[in-house]
């Protein structure tokens, strides 16, 4: 059981580059989220899923977008990198909260992206 | 806006030591507290609290919920050197599953 897999985990761009992050994961998890992580500022959701075929905007989505085309996995995109970009980015998953409001998500290892 | 604020940022303390991180949060649709320990990766799970004044427990870490203050607070008896690590609050709201986090804390325990 490997629970929630991150690749690549390190990455260097040049601005204007792209590239695809790919998280998965074994848990048959209903929902996956990806987060960014920078120095004093904790995790900040840039988009999540809530199923197979769909995806939302979190707090953070501007120059990223993302698909989840099979239930385990949840790929991130930047089509553009800036360095704004630079950062750890983490995949989580979870299965629905529901009435008794288990939020706990379950964190991949994080790819660290430097954008030159 | 929906905000989680954790104090202190940042603490150094010595190995025997007890400390006290502190959460508070404002959220909409607020249905739980959690805490992940952060080491060099993956944030680990620690508690999640969805009761008032019933305190959670592991070990040496405890925390508890306060719904009507709206914080938390996770303490460590008996400090080690293997607590240090980042220790993040959350608070899960709405029916998505999402959570927000608060800054971290940063705690370092000296031998």
């Amino acid at each position: 059981n490997a629970g929630v897999t991150q690749t690549p985990k390190f990455r260097v761009l040049k601005t204007g580059q792209s590239m695809t992050l790919l998280c998965a994961q074994d848990m048959n998890h209903e929902y996956m989220y990806w987060y960014r992580q920078d120095p004093g500022m904790g995790l900040r959701l840039i988009h999540y899923s809530v199923g197979e075929g769909t995806t939302a905007k979190g707090e953070v989505p501007d120059g990223y977008n993302v698909s989840r085309l099979k239930k385990q996995n949840f790929l991130l995109g930047l089509e553009s990198a800036a360095p704004s970009q630079t950062s750890v980015y983490f995949c989580a998953s979870s299965s629905p909260p529901g009435l008794a409001g288990l939020y706990e998500q379950y964190f991949g290892p994080g790819t660290r992206l430097t954008v030159t | 806006e929906d905000k989680v604020v954790q104090s202190p940022l940042s603490l150094v303390v010595h190995e025997g030591d007890t400390v006290t991180l502190n959460c508070s949060y404002e959220v909409t649709n607020f249905r739980s507290l959690l805490w992940y320990k952060q080491e060099k990766k993956a944030p680990t799970f620690l508690f999640m609290l969805t009761s008032s004044g019933i305190e959670k427990k592991s070990g040496r870490l405890s925390s508890i919920l306060d719904k009507k203050e709206l914080f938390s607070i996770l303490n460590i008896t008996a400090t080690q050197t293997g607590d240090s690590a980042i220790y993040l609050c959350a608070a899960g709201y709405g029916n998505t599953g999402k959570l927000i986090f608060g800054q971290g804390t940063t705690l370092q325990v000296k031998p």
